[in-house]
């Protein structure tokens, strides 16, 4: 138990469709992250959340909308996607943003974009 | 800047066998190290950290030493189980926005 939960496990969508990933942490940690996993390729940080206030945003498409509407919950909200964004969404937090502060992660979203 | 170099894979060993995945890095200054893991169909998990030069991480009967003089900070476990099979990931934080930076990762393969 990770103690980072994420839904849904998979996701099939559309171009057109809009839906929305969600991410919860149990740990009262207060810097949220999500994360793009493509095989073969390093994880690519995308949005960085402390203390709910976004802090980086990794020059991603505005088709990615991140939400955190308190310390506990993350959303990215998709929409008009293209298939190359196809991949596993990794959401992780930290107690703080720290340079010594541990990650930790939920299972992914798995999202094929068809 | 800062980066991240693994070895390649996958690495493919028998159990009982020594393993080692190197991991080289560019960085100013003083980073964190880390390794952390991905068992097939989770998210990563933390598996050794090392904070200054010659600090030694060690969990699960894994270590890896933070050598500056080299940039490296390679994982090495004596024994390998088949359970060890899983895709590893080196990174390092660094910088004032504290970004973790992470290597392609490195899939290690045990067979029994």
């Amino acid at each position: 138990e990770t103690g980072v939960t994420q839904t849904p496990r998979h996701l099939v969508m559309g171009m057109t469709n809009k839906k929305s990933l969600k991410c919860e942490q149990h740990l009262g940690h207060n810097a949220m992250y999500w994360y793009k996993q493509s095989a073969k390729k390093p994880l690519e940080l995308m949005f960085v959340y402390n203390f709910k206030e976004q802090t980086e945003n990794n020059s991603v498409p505005s088709r990615f909308s991140p939400e955190c509407p308190n310390s506990s919950h993350l959303f990215l909200h998709l929409h008009t996607l293209q298939p190359e964004d196809s991949a596993l969404y990794l959401c992780a937090s930290s107690q703080d943003k720290r340079i010594t502060d541990t990650q930790y992660f939920g299972p992914g979203t798995r999202l094929t974009v068809l | 800047g800062n980066s991240v170099t693994q070895m390649e894979g996958p690495v493919t060993l028998s159990e009982e066998a020594f393993l080692t995945i190197n991991c080289t890095y560019t960085a100013t200054g003083y980073p964190s190290l880390f390794w952390y893991v991905q068992y097939p169909g989770e998210g990563l998990q933390l598996l050794l950290k090392a904070t200054k030069a010659d600090d030694k991480g060690s969990n699960k009967g894994f270590e890896a030493t933070y050598r500056k003089e080299t940039t490296s900070f390679h994982l090495e476990k004596g024994s390998v189980q088949v359970s060890d099979s899983a895709v590893y990931f080196c990174a390092l934080s660094r910088g004032s926005n504290y970004q973790l930076i992470w290597g392609a990762g490195t899939k290690l393969i045990i067979k029994p």
